[in-house]
């Protein structure tokens, strides 16, 4: 089955620094979504993005789907940023199976 | 409209014991799957409803099986529960293939 893997699994920040957080994927995708997860388990809609870029404020995302990677990028971060950052994705067009990776842990610090 | 919502928040069950689980979907969406977090991973694909049928099904046995009903909520029923099952269960529902939509998720502790 399709391989999901993100980069880099831990990342301690100061507050204010940017940030890019990597997905890579082992065959050819039909979505990507990325999410937060916060504090409680729920995880937050950041971007659906199969292909392109889009931008959400200090958040935006690009995925190269030819080259099967996935960029998140999180700039000026604050602490409300801190959390574990996944990135998942769909293979086939009649399915919603989502398939995560790993994560990415944020520590953003004061 | 309402998201998606999932109870309870918090369960305790003995080992041996039943569970279910509810899912209310997003208004509009035809499409609940389920997933199982284990600490320190990430949420494992449990299997997914599409108009009441099961339509995928992950890597879980048998004793886990679910519902969809004419309003698109879900039931995520576990049965002869292990110690292994605790975990946080998650919902999404979405139109089929398109952005999925999580609830807060149900944190099962088996004793």
């Amino acid at each position: 089955g399709i391989q999901v893997e993100q980069s880099p699994p831990d990342l301690i920040l100061q507050e204010g620094a940017n940030s890019t957080l990597r997905c890579n994927f082992s065959d050819s995708v039909n979505n990507l979504q990325w999410f937060h997860q916060n504090p409680w388990g729920q995880l937050i809609n950041l971007f659906y993005i199969p292909s392109g870029t889009k931008q959400n404020g200090r958040l935006s995302a690009t995925t190269v789907a030819t080259e099967r990677y996935s960029l998140l990028y999180i700039s000026s971060s604050q602490t409300t940023d801190s959390g574990v950052y996944f990135c998942a994705v769909v293979r086939g067009s009649n399915t919603g199976k989502l398939i995560f990776g790993q994560g990415t842990t944020l520590q953003v610090k004061p | 409209e309402t998201g998606v919502t999932q109870s309870p928040t918090h369960l305790i069950k003995t080992r041996g014991q039943q569970v279910t689980l509810r899912c209310s979907s997003q208004s509009g969406h035809n499409t609940v799957s389920w997933y199982q977090q284990a600490l320190g991973q990430g949420p494992q694909f449990i299997f997914q409803y599409y108009r009441e049928e099961e339509n995928g099904r992950g890597n879980f046995p048998p004793r886990f099986s679910g519902l969809q009903f004419p309003n698109y909520s879900s039931e995520l029923n576990v049965n002869a529960l292990e110690l292994d099952d605790s975990a946080l269960y998650l919902c999404a529902s979405s139109p089929l293939g398109r952005e999925a939509f999580f609830g807060q998720g149900t944190r099962l502790t088996v004793v």
